[in-house]
């Protein structure tokens, strides 16, 4: 596709349940971005991708999140033990190289009931 | 410490009036790349500009203009002759240089809403 694609485009899960959340980023884009987005909050850096390395996890909110890019390319995001909190908007960005804008996906809702 | 500041929640205007959107920054290094996005209802997230903090030349591109000033901190955004589809939220948002891979470590501001009405 032309653009940054994530699936599903919405999720409703129960409190305690694992899920997961996936990013298709351009074709030949290198680098690889999450970010969370409250409601009424500007997006939330979570983690970065380079290539199937994660080079930078320092905004994941604690050991209950988790992701992967195993061949550099699709990524999942994987939430264990999901509580209210989590509820947000789930955001993947992937740009061409180091320092080249992000291009930002649709986004999945998350709502944890 | 919110480093991106976007003073303004909500800003509604006419259609065809001017409309300028503050941000305030704040960092300690001396490289640092700043940029604006664009979020309309549909949600995703439209690169507008992105400036390094070398660069305070101003930006015009159509409708839209930056102005970059070191000396307060700030990197302003004016949409000139506001159109209806102008309607979004747009935010600001700083990257530090740390290393390279820190480029796409995007601090944003809370937003500001735009509203255009015809």
């Amino acid at each position: 596709g032309a653009g940054v694609s994530q699936t599903p485009s919405n999720k409703v899960t129960e409190k305690g349940k694992y899920v997961e959340l996936r990013c298709d980023p351009i074709s030949g884009h290198t680098a690889l971005y999450w970010y969370r987005q409250s409601l009424g909050q500007g997006p939330e850096f979570l983690i970065y991708f380079q290539g199937t390395g994660a080079a930078d996890d320092s905004g994941l909110p604690n050991d209950r999140f988790f992701a992967v890019r195993p061949e550099g390319s699709v990524s999942t995001l994987k939430i264990q033990r999901t509580e209210r909190g989590d509820s947000a908007v789930y955001l993947c960005a992937s740009s061409l190289f180091k320092g080249s804008p992000l291009h930002f996906g649709n986004g999945t809702r998350l709502t944890v009931t | 410490a919110q480093k991106v500041t976007q003073a303004q929640t909500e800003i509604s205007v006419v259609e065809k009036e001017d409309v300028t959107l503050d941000c305030v920054y704040e960092t300690r290094d001396t490289t640092y790349y700043l940029f604006w996005y664009k979020q309309p209802p549909s949600g995703e997230l439209v690169f507008l500009i992105r400036r390094n903090s070398f660069d305070e030349q101003n930006e015009i591109s159509g409708r839209y203009s930056w102005n970059f000033q070191k000396s307060t901190s700030s990197f302003n955004f004016t949409i000139t002759a506001s159109q209806v589809v102008d309607s979004a939220v747009y935010f600001c948002a700083l990257s530090e240089s740390g290393t390279t891979d820190s480029w796409g470590k995007l601090q944003f501001g809370a937003g500001t809403q735009v509203v255009v009405t015809p």
